[in-house]
């Protein structure tokens, strides 16, 4: 049974278009997370949600916007795609306030914009 | 600004030797530090973690090593395996507030059987 799970695993879309990825983790963790790794392998966080609150938004564009309908589920919209938005977004989630916390991420997803 | 760095992109070993790959922080902050193994295709996986308060952790053939004076940690891997060929991504964060890790770029590794 997988702990992260991510839809879809790949998606190939035309700029201007409006797209949602999805993840669920089953692991009970409180706090999930979306990072974007593009095409220099730079694995950056974009967002954290604790208890369906936002915790950390990294100067991402607002055409990103993440949701958090409960704690199992953190989804992430995307508005008027540009091309720069082609990269792998992974999802994770964690126990925040562990001193030894540990992320476990998802399969990923590779967004390709045309 | 890069907080972590990995300034090897790659690494080839054969088998049965040691690995070991490198990690550069430059945010004395920092008080918990991991290393993730990633394959193609899939998400990092972690493998092992440290925090400040030590200077080594060991699991199986996996030990990192934390030198806080030089802000350096290293993973060592023995002996090396063609299964470990993947790659290694070393993250860092501060224990309080938001607990976001940051991840240095990466280094391959690959296992020469």
């Amino acid at each position: 049974d997988t702990a992260v799970s991510q839809t879809p695993k790949y998606l190939v879309t035309q700029m201007g278009n409006d797209k949602s990825i999805k993840c669920e983790q089953n692991l009970g963790h409180d706090t999930m997370y979306w990072y974007k790794q593009d095409s220099k392998k730079f694995l950056k966080i974009m967002f954290s949600y604790n208890n369906k609150e936002l915790i950390i938004n990294e100067t991402v564009p607002n055409r990103f916007s993440p949701k958090s309908p409960d704690k199992a589920h953190l989804n992430l919209h995307i508005n008027s795609l540009e091309l720069g938005d082609s990269a792998v977004y992974f999802c994770a989630c964690g126990r925040r306030g562990s001193q030894t916390d540990t992320q476990y991420f998802g399969p990923g997803t590779r967004l390709t914009v045309l | 600004d890069q907080q972590v760095k990995q300034n090897s992109p790659s690494l080839s070993v054969q088998e049965g030797r040691i690995s070991i790959l490198n990690c550069d922080y430059t945010n004395s902050m920092f008080d918990y530090f991991l290393w993730y193994k990633k394959y193609p295709a899939e998400g990092p996986t972690f493998l092992i973690s440290i925090s400040s308060i030590k200077d080594k952790n060991e699991d199986g053939r996996f030990t990192v090593f934390l030198n806080k004076s030089a802000k350096h940690l290293s993973l060592h891997i023995v002996p090396s395996q063609p299964g470990d060929s993947a790659v290694y991504f070393c993250a860092a964060s501060v224990t309080s507030g938001t607990y976001k890790y940051i991840f240095g770029t990466g280094t391959r590794l690959k296992v020469l059987a």
